[in-house]
C-alpha cells in the first residue's frame, strides 16, 4: 500500500512569488485534505478536496487555492508569497467519509522557506 | 482563540513510567477526538481516536480518557518506551465542522522518555 507522497520535500522562495506543491494521495483515498503548520503550531486546515470539487476551506486567503485530479493527486497553489507562509505544509488522505470513518493519513510534508 | 488546548509545551518521563499527555477543548459541539504522534521530518501518524459517546478507549499501550463535562481529554501510555518521543497532538472535529477533514488541533506536547 502506497502512503501519502508529497513533493518538492524542500522548497525556498522570495516574497511575492508563487509556488506550488504536490500531493499523491494514498492508495484507495480519494479525499485531499491540505495542512500549514507554522513553527511551534498545530496543523491548521487550509482546505479539502473530494472528487476534484473543493468541499471545506478553513480561514485561509483566497490566494491560497487548490486543485485535484482524477487519480485523486492534489496540488496547492500559493500566489503572492508572504514571510508569514513559511511553514511546513502537510498532505492528508481519507476514504470518502473523512475523520469520522477513518483517521487522516498525512504525507511527510512540504518545507517552504520565504525570504 | 484556541478551540483546541495543549497547555503542556513537553513532558520528561522515565522509561516504564506512565505518560499522561493532557488537551481540553472549548467548543462543546466537538464530538470526535484524535490523537497523532509525530517524529522529526515525518508527517503526523494517527494513534487513538475516540467519539463523544465514550468516556474511554484502549489499543495496547495506549489509552485515551475523555470527560465531556470537563471539556477534557489525555492520553495515558503505559508502559512509556524510548520510541514514545515524540511530539504529541491532540485533534478534533465536530459535524458542523464543514469537510470531516477539518481536524482542529492542539500546539502539541514533546514527550521525552528517558532509558
Amino acid at each position: 500500500e502506497t502512503g501519502v507522497t508529497q513533493s518538492p520535500t524542500h522548497l525556498i522562495k522570495t516574497r511575492g512569488q508563487q509556488v506550488t506543491l504536490r500531493c499523491s494521495s494514498q492508495s484507495g483515498h480519494n479525499t485531499v485534505s491540505w495542512y500549514q503548520q507554522a513553527l511551534g503550531q498545530g496543523p491548521q486546515f487550509i482546505f479539502q478536496y473530494y472528487r476534484e470539487e473543493e468541499n471545506g476551506r478553513g480561514n485561509f486567503p483566497p490566494r491560497f487555492s487548490g486543485l485535484q485530479f482524477p487519480n485523486y493527486s492534489s496540488e496547492l497553489n500559493v500566489n503572492a508569497l508572504e514571510l508569514d507562509d513559511s511553514a511546513l505544509y502537510l498532505c492528508a488522505s481519507s476514504p470518502a467519509g473523512g475523520a469520522l470513518l477513518s483517521p487522516l493519513h498525512f504525507g511527510n510534508g512540504t518545507r517552504l522557506t520565504v525570504t | 482563540d484556541q478551540q483546541v488546548k495543549q497547555n503542556s509545551p513537553s513532558l520528561s518521563v522515565q522509561e516504564g513510567r506512565i505518560s499522561i499527555l493532557n488537551c481540553d477543548y472549548t467548543n462543546s459541539m466537538f464530538d470526535y477526538f484524535l490523537w497523532y504522534k509525530k517524529y522529526p521530518a515525518e508527517g503526523p501518524t494517527f494513534l487513538i481516536s475516540i467519539s463523544s459517546i465514550k468516556d474511554k478507549n484502549e489499543d495496547g499501550r495506549f489509552t485515551v480518557f475523555l470527560n465531556k463535562s470537563a471539556k477534557h481529554l489525555s492520553l495515558h501510555i503505559v508502559p512509556s518506551q524510548p520510541g514514545d518521543s515524540a511530539v504529541y497532538f491532540c485533534a478534533a472535529s465536530s459535524p458542523t465542522g464543514g469537510s470531516q477533514g477539518n481536524l482542529i488541533f492542539g500546539k502539541g506536547t514533546k514527550l521525552s522518555v528517558k532509558p
